[in-house]
């Protein structure tokens, strides 16, 4: 089945604890992205990947860092999370842009205490 | 720079009655413009995207929308609103760069 998994569903985690949220997909898209949904703000990209090796910011990249040495995984690395952090996450992949249809994986449940 | 604009945080229709969900965009450039539908806990889905050619288009589900680059927007619509789309519903708008940005989401109920 085609499809972007996330892990894990839900952490609660305490401030500066540093964390990784994974992020893999199994239909060999080149383009992939994380999101954080906030109420009232809808979702906003952090960062996204065209490629291997190739990842660029998005609108709210601050206090966030990824990889994609792989094609299939792009976690989502905060090395000092904050309570402002805390959101739920989205990641997405697209077959070839940003312009494309995008498949979104299930969400991450973040709380920062 | 770009973004998108929704101006009805909620909205509540009747079973069969139409539905108009506004955006508006602000881009530059030829805008690549999308609607997503995000049911309660879950992730979204791709309702219908314009790219080019006919500003009216066609999605899933019994929705379409129209581009109006006079007005800067591209509404979505249904005819009938079944009791099953009852969902949040996001416009979007990408970047030749390849960012996106979503606008803040229509929460939409419907009555029975």
């Amino acid at each position: 089945e085609a499809q972007v998994t996330q892990n894990p569903r839900y952490l609660i985690t305490v401030t500066g604890k540093k964390l990784t949220v994974t992020c893999s997909q199994n239909m060999n898209h080149e383009y992939m992205s994380w999101y954080r949904q906030d109420p009232g703000l809808g979702l906003r990209q952090i960062y996204y990947s065209m490629n291997v090796e190739v990842t660029d910011k998005g609108d709210v990249p601050e206090g966030y860092k990824v990889s994609r040495k792989e094609k299939r995984n792009f976690p989502l690395i905060l090395e000092s999370p904050s309570p402002n952090q805390t959101s739920l996450y989205f990641c997405a992949s697209s077959q070839t842009s940003g312009r494309g249809e995008q498949y979104f994986g299930p969400g991450t449940r973040l709380t920062v205490t | 720079a770009q973004s998108v604009t929704q101006p009805d945080i909620h909205i509540t229709v009747s079973e069969g009655a139409s539905l108009e969900l506004r955006c508006n965009y602000s881009y530059g450039a030829t805008p690549y413009l999308f609607w997503y539908v995000q049911s309660p806990g879950q992730g979204l889905q791709l309702l219908l995207k314009y790219f080019s050619g006919d500003t009216l288009v066609q999605g899933i589900k019994g929705f379409e929308a129209e581009f109006k680059r006079s007005q800067s927007s591209f509404n979505l619509r249904k005819p009938s609103v079944h009791w099953s789309d009852a969902a949040e519903y996001f416009c979007a708008v990408a970047s030749t760069g390849n960012q996106f940005y979503f606008g803040t989401g229509t929460s939409l109920t419907v009555i029975p």
